[in-house]
């Protein structure tokens, strides 16, 4: 399995601003995923984050809003920029290498960030 | 359709008994299924993952997933309230694309 870390594991932030979350794997993983939790909710998938190349965002996420980079196969950032209120969320990092059928992903903690 | 869909809770079972959770998918590609828990404040922990027809067991945990039916079932014996926590469902798209959650159950143990 692999384990995962994430900096900060909370954050408090003024609305217009960003903040960036790092993510680092304790392998090289062909995966690296960010997902969004709002309140209550499920896990949202925001994008994969490929390695060597622009990230794959799903719809409703943007790469202005949620630029992501992934300079090696154990380390990824997810930036929320020009931060409002409804961004406050927890921001859960994942990570899987496909090893054929037996596909898994672990999770990082979290980042707690809420927006004022 | 929802991609991935569990039954409504919370689902509230006595300390001891069996807890049945449910889940449906929509992609019939889809070639492995996780279940995952999630207490309160903290991340998603695997618990379970299931990739062929018919049942899996550890401990005290059963997956159990019917392809031609698109759906995976989790069962939890002898519960304990230490099991009371959210139970996320989660389905593999094919080709390793993404993986996809469910909008997950509220298990509640009642010693």
């Amino acid at each position: 399995s692999a384990v995962i870390s994430q900096k900060p594991s909370r954050d408090i932030c003024q609305r217009g601003t960003s903040l960036t979350i790092q993510c680092q794997v304790d392998s090289q993983v062909t995966m690296m995923f960010w997902y969004r939790q709002q309140p209550g909710q499920s896990l949202t998938l925001i994008a994969t984050a490929n390695q060597g190349s622009e990230a794959t965002y799903e719809s409703g996420f943007v790469i202005d809003k949620f630029p992501i980079s992934r300079p090696n196969l154990t380390f990824s950032t997810l930036t929320v920029s020009n931060m409002s209120p409804e961004d406050s969320s927890i921001y859960l990092c994942s990570a899987g290498s496909p090893t054929g059928v037996t596909d898994t992903q672990y999770f990082g903690p979290g980042t707690r960030l809420t927006v004022l | 359709q929802k991609e991935v869909e569990q039954n409504s809770g919370p689902l509230s079972v006595p300390e001891g008994a069996i807890a049945s959770l449910n889940c449906t998918y929509s992609d019939r590609g889809s070639q492995s299924f996780f279940w995952y828990r999630q207490y309160s404040g903290k991340s998603p922990e695997l618990i379970m993952s299931i990739y062929s027809n018919g049942d899996k067991e550890d401990g005290r945990f059963t997956a159990q997933l019917n392809k031609a039916s698109q759906y995976v079932s989790l069962l939890i014996r002898d519960s304990q309230p230490s099991d009371s926590a959210t139970y996320l469902c989660a389905v593999l798209k094919t080709s390793y694309d993404k993986v996809i959650f469910g909008p997950g159950t509220s298990l509640s143990v009642i010693p």
